[in-house]
């Protein structure tokens, strides 16, 4: 079965500290796919960054950094130099490959609270 | 309008209501999903539709009717609800759900925030 961990229920941090945020899955699948959502206090869902299992490069999108390392099935997240408006609900997702069904499975969120 | 619009964007009802979700998107897609967003639990997928056909109904109680007349538009028709379907209803769509190893990436709206009494 698919499963994705998200660890850190909540985490504080002070502007400009850089904060990871974990994500940890299992699948049995060989071709996947792993998202990762934000969620501010407007309730909607904001797209980061996809990525599929047969890239394990690392991605830097501004402040934003992503590390996926298949040996240990994690897919972490790094906020550079945080700010107040990073303040959210961040989302870990998992897509299956050989049984695609457009399922998402999300991991239980991680609460990031920035601030000044 | 760009993006996945939902309206309501907030709904009180009683247990004895009948009331509608309307989602709607702008981006050319022919898959749509339901994701129920509870208190302290992570987002579940109920629905999906591909092309306007439903592909998946993740054990939703049939007092949660979907339905999608068309690729842009999607509905949750809700009836005698009970207060622990109080929760955030997201709707999400993507280019289509893929019948070999790739995923579309899904764009969600900005949800319904619904509250049984």
């Amino acid at each position: 079965a698919q499963k994705v961990t998200q660890a850190q229920t909540e985490i504080s941090v002070v502007e400009k500290e850089d904060v990871t945020l974990d994500c940890v899955y299992e699948t049995r699948d060989t071709t996947y796919y792993l998202f990762w959502y934000k969620q501010p206090p407007s309730g909607e869902l904001v797209f980061l960054i996809r990525r599929n299992s047969f890239d394990e490069q690392n991605e830097i999108s501004g402040r934003y950094s992503w590390n996926f390392q298949k040996s240990t099935s994690s897919f972490n997240f790094t906020i550079t130099a945080s700010q107040v408006v990073d303040s959210a609900v961040y989302f870990c997702a998992l897509s299956g490959g050989s049984s695609n069904t457009g399922k998402l499975i999300f991991g239980q969120g991680t609460t990031l609270q920035v601030k000044p | 309008e760009t993006g996945v619009t939902q309206t309501p964007r907030h709904l009180v009802m009683g247990m004895t209501n009948k009331k509608s979700l309307k989602c709607e998107q702008h981006l050319g897609h022919n898959a749509m999903y339901w994701y129920k967003q509870s208190a302290k639990k992570p987002l579940e997928l109920m629905f999906v539709y591909n092309f306007k056909e439903q592909t998946e109904n993740n054990s939703v109680p049939s007092r949660f009717s979907p339905e999608c007349p068309n690729s842009s538009h999607l509905f949750l028709h809700l009836h005698t609800l009970q207060p622990e379907d109080s929760a955030l209803y997201l709707c999400a769509s993507s280019l289509q759900v893929t019948t070999d190893t790739s995923t579309d990436t899904q764009y969600f709206g900005p949800g319904t925030r619904l509250t049984v009494l």
